[in-house]
C-alpha cells in the first residue's frame, strides 16, 4: 500500500530536542519532505531529502533517512515556542508524466515553556 | 518571494451554492493541485493539473471540479455546495518534473458549508 505514517502528538520542553518520526512504504520513493503548518496557514516546506542520502543538516534541523527500515526523522535542536506546529512528512514519487506524493497525518508538536 | 494565493481565506455558503475556489501562483509553474485538509485525514488530494486545460483526478474527486484556463491559475468549484465539504482547502504547486521539487502552498481557504 501507499502509507506514511507519523506519531500524532508530540510535547517537549522549551530547549529540549524534539524528533518527529515517519515510516514509509515504497522503496522507489525518491524524495522525502518535511512540511510545517502553522496555525489557520498552508504548508511550507522545511527541508527535503533525496533517497541516496542518509542525513541532511541545515541549522537547527536535523533528517535521518534509514532506508532499510523506510523511516524518516526530523530532529529539531533547542525547540523554541515558534516551533509548535504540525509537521507532515511526505514522499514523493515518479507516477509516468508527473510525481506523486503520499502524505502522512502530520504531528502536532507541542512545545511548552 | 515565490507565491501561491487563495483568493478568499474564509467563506461561509450554503447547501447547494455554487462555490469556487480560486488560485494563483506566480512561479510559471505547470503542476496545481487542490487539498483538502481535515482533522485526523490529514491531506486528501482532490484534483490536479499538469498544463493548461488539463486535468487529473485526485483521490477524492467527487463532488468537486476543477478548471486550469491559465498557467497561472486554477480554480476548484463545487458545483452544489453540501455540508460534508465544510474543510480547508489548500492549494499548491510546483514545477513539472524536476529533482527536489518544493510544493508551494497557498495560505488555505476554510469553507463552511451551511
Amino acid at each position: 500500500g501507499e502509507d506514511v505514517e507519523q506519531s500524532l502528538f508530540l510535547s517537549v520542553r522549551e530547549g529540549d530536542s524534539s524528533v518527529i518520526n515517519c515510516t514509509y512504504t515504497d522503496s522507489s520513493s525518491t524524495y522525502l519532505y518535511w512540511y510545517k503548518q502553522e496555525p489557520g496557514a498552508g504548508l511550507q516546506l522545511l527541508t527535503y531529502i533525496f533517497s541516496n542520502m542518509d542525513m541532511k543538516q541545515d541549522q537547527r534541523l536535523t533528517v535521518l533517512l534509514n532506508k532499510k527500515d523506510k523511516h524518516l526523522s526530523l530532529r529539531i535542536a533547542d525547540t523554541q515556542t515558534g516551533d509548535s506546529a504540525i509537521y507532515f512528512c511526505a514522499e514523493s514519487k515518479d507516477a509516468g508524466n508527473n510525481r506523486k506524493l503520499i502524505w502522512g497525518l502530520g504531528t502536532s508538536l507541542a512545545v511548552n515553556p | 518571494d515565490v507565491k501561491v494565493t487563495q483568493s478568499s481565506r474564509y467563506l461561509v455558503k450554503r447547501t447547494g451554492e455554487k462555490v469556487f475556489l480560486e488560485c494563483v501562483q506566480d512561479m510559471d509553474h505547470e503542476n496545481m493541485f487542490w487539498y483538502r485538509q481535515d482533522p485526523g485525514l490529514g491531506l486528501r488530494l482532490i484534483y490536479f493539473s499538469y498544463d493548461v486545460k488539463m486535468k487529473e483526478k485526485g483521490d477524492i474527486p467527487e463532488g468537486y471540479s476543477v478548471s486550469r484556463e491559465k498557467k497561472e491559475r486554477f480554480s476548484l468549484i463545487l458545483e452544489s455546495a453540501s455540508t460534508n465539504q465544510t474543510s480547508m482547502y489548500l492549494c499548491a504547486s510546483t514545477e513539472l518534473k524536476n529533482s527536489g521539487n518544493t510544493i508551494y502552498f497557498g495560505e488555505g481557504s476554510w469553507l463552511t458549508v451551511v
